[in-house]
């Protein structure tokens, strides 16, 4: 298994510019997540998803637009980036259960630089 | 607001040396999880913790959860270069297994 994907692993963008980060787990896990981590701030939320078709919205998901079409795939698009949005972006995927003790796995993350 | 309290929130030491990292919050949680990163990788999970007053060992990592299921520590003996990286804590407060709440983390530099 490859577990968690992402693509790019780096990128440079210039204000107003859109792009779309890819995330792509082969666990079969149906939740999946979207953090930004930045010095001093530690993980934020930025969207959720607990299953294919179903989103939700984390706690700074201002900037960012997520979709959930299939199991595998849960892409976070930037609609016209900021300075802002500088960071290192993280793909997270889980089992769906009541469990709390579930696992989750991260990818190895998209260092985005906003110019 | 800021539930997870972590500290320190760096630390530097000298190979050999043991260390104690803390995870604090004035809420009850269902379970706590540490987990460590490394530069220019993702967090990876250490050890889930669920029991009030349960302690943990992973060789030379010792993680305990507070009895109040409140508070948790990670204690490393004889630290090692390897164990160089970001100390995390998360948890899943009762109620809510959607979300994981994060503590902003130790930094911790082992010296040869």
């Amino acid at each position: 298994n490859a577990g968690v994907t992402q693509t790019p692993k780096f990128q440079v963008l210039k204000t107003g510019q859109s792009m779309t980060l890819q995330c792509a787990q082969d666990m079969n896990h149906e939740y999946m997540s979207w953090y930004r981590q930045d010095p001093g701030m530690g993980l934020r939320l930025i969207h959720y998803s607990v299953g294919a078709g179903i989103t939700d919205q984390g706690e700074v998901p201002n900037g960012y637009n997520v979709s959930r079409s299939t199991t595998e795939d849960f892409p976070l698009r930037l609609l016209s980036a900021a300075p802002s949005q500088t960071s290192v972006y993280f793909c997270a995927s889980r089992p769906r259960s009541t469990s709390y003790q579930e696992t989750q796995y991260f990818g190895p993350g998209t260092r985005l630089l906003v110019l | 607001t800021q539930l997870l309290e972590q500290s320190p929130q760096f630390l530097s030491i000298q190979e050999g040396e043991n260390l104690t990292v803390y995870c604090n919050s004035s809420s009850v949680f269902s379970s706590l999880q540490w987990y460590r990163q490394e530069p220019g990788e993702g967090p990876v999970l250490l050890v889930t913790v669920v029991t009030g007053g349960e302690v943990k060992k992973l060789k030379r990592l010792t993680f305990q959860f507070g009895d109040a299921r409140k508070d948790s520590s990670l204690h490393i003996t004889a630290a090692q270069p390897g164990d160089t990286g970001l100390y995390l804590c998360a948890g899943y407060n009762a109620g809510n297994n959607r979300k994981l709440i994060w503590g902003l983390g130790t930094s911790l530099a082992v010296n040869p």
